[in-house]
């Protein structure tokens, strides 16, 4: 089992440039979620999304654009790169038992370095 | 809103004992426990939800105090490949919507 893969594993941008990085998972989880990781600040919450065509902004969305178009996959977007978005991002997902009242697991992928030059 | 966790560093000797703190302002749905090595991804370690419930894991168990929206991580007899960063999160909703703590790093000396 892949579980969570996440691409690149390290990409460096210039300010203003655009990019996207890519999540799949294998393991037919309907919630996936993006964040991003600096130090002192643990993990922050950018967007979630709970099944295919269902997204929702979490703790620090403005930069960032998620689509979720398949149950596989949750593309995180980059607009407009700023030195303010360097940073280790994480895609995540889980499955959900709402008819049992049950939060699952997270499952991470190995994570994003991302600079902004 | 982040979770508060505390302390936000422990230094042990192996076999000593650690309890990490996790506090909310906001009535929760359950909490998660994770720890993350330099380096790589964070790791699942449990959920507790409310109802006071308490799981264990290995010498690792948690508890979950819903009046006062509090979780506490217990680390006993503590092994070298505890050393990490211990990160709690919060859920006010059903479905997994984490909001994360700054996390507590821990160190575990010989």
């Amino acid at each position: 089992n892949a579980g969570v893969t996440q691409t690149p594993k390290f990409q460096v941008l210039k300010t203003g440039q655009s990019m996207t990085l890519q999540c799949a998972q294998d393991m037919n989880h309907e919630y996936m979620s993006w964040y991003r990781q600096d130090p002192g600040m643990g993990l922050r919450l950018i967007h979630y999304s709970v099944g295919a065509g269902i997204t929702d902004q979490g703790e620090v969305p403005n930069g960032y654009n998620v689509s979720r178009s398949t149950t596989e996959d949750f593309p995180l977007r980059l607009l407009s790169a700023a030195p303010s978005q360097t940073s280790v991002y994480f895609c995540a997902s889980s499955y959900l038992t709402l008819g049992l009242s049950k939060t699952g697991e997270l499952f991470f992928g190995e994570g994003s370095r991302l600079t902004v030059l | 809103q982040q979770p508060v966790q505390s302390p936000q560093a422990v230094i042990l000797r192996e076999g000593e004992d650690a309890v990490i703190n996790c506090s909310s302002s906001k009535a929760l749905y359950s909490v998660h426990w994770y720890r993350q090595k330099h380096g790589e991804a964070p790791v699942f370690l449990m959920i507790l939800l409310k109802g006071g419930e308490q799981k264990g894991h290995e010498k690792i168990s948690a508890s979950f105090n819903e009046k006062k929206q509090q979780s506490s991580l217990y680390l006993t007899a503590s092994q070298l490949s505890y050393s990490g960063t211990y990160f709690c999160g919060t859920d006010l909703t059903s479905y997994g919507k984490l909001t994360f703590g700054q996390g507590t790093i821990l160190t575990v000396h010989p």
